[in-house]
């Protein structure tokens, strides 16, 4: 079929659960690396960030890892809850650069 | 801190009219950034300004398109004439430098 807009991968979880939102990203000279939520009709949020001298960071109820060997960041989020009912991005940028270079998104569906 | 705010939030014009967006940046920002975000192409970097100047507007799809930052507190996109392929949700957001970025709400603008 034709497509008519970018393919956004979606995650569905049960409330309660824990939730991996995965992203590859290009350019191996990237050294600072953000995951936004966008809720409906909002703007992207920031929520947990990670520089590439470190593989994982815990915020609250999220964390982030980072593979730069095979460029691979992931979102972990516990215990899901509705409220994380959004589109999330990874966005990448390397230090001195003017432009954070943002993934497609996923959408996650929190099931109550 | 109120956050970066946006006006408009929602826009419906006729083609060919003139559209004025505009957006106030968190206080102590030193730079911002203008997006579009459609489901075609997700989330696209317009323009960018540090310290008020305009640094990349290699993003800016025409000469339709334009952007204007007068002082540290207030810039504004312009769409003259507008078409209806201009339809999009415009954000604005602003930070201390590339990376963090904190966004508004957007503007809704919807070309008939």
């Amino acid at each position: 079929g034709e497509s008519v807009g970018l393919h956004l991968p979606t995650l569905s979880v049960q409330e309660g659960d824990n939730s991996i939102i995965n992203c590859a990203y290009s350019n191996s000279a990237s050294d600072y690396f953000i995951w936004y939520k966008q809720e409906s009709g909002k703007g992207p949020q920031f929520i947990i960030d990670i520089r590439s001298n470190m593989d994982k960071r815990q915020g609250q109820r999220v964390t982030v890892l980072l593979n730069k060997t095979v460029k691979h960041l992931s979102l972990q989020i516990a215990a899901t809850q509705p409220g994380d009912s959004a589109v999330y991005f990874c966005a990448e940028i390397q230090t001195g650069a003017n432009n954070l270079f943002f993934g497609t998104g996923t959408r996650l569906t929190v099931i109550p | 801190d109120a956050g970066v705010i946006q006006s408009p939030r929602h826009e419906v014009t006729e083609m060919g009219q003139e559209v004025t967006l505009r957006c106030k940046p968190i206080s102590g920002h030193n730079s911002l950034f203008w997006y579009r975000q459609t489901m075609m192409r997700g989330l696209e970097l317009l323009i960018y300004f540090n310290n008020n100047v305009p640094i990349d507007d290699s993003g800016m799809p025409e000469d339709r398109f334009s952007a204007k930052m007068p002082n540290a507190s207030f810039s504004t996109l312009k769409i003259q004439p507008s078409e209806p392929r201009d339809s999009a949700v415009y954000f604005c957001a602003s930070s201390l430098w590339a990376g963090k970025l904190f966004f508004g709400s957007g503007t809704q603008l919807s070309v008939l």
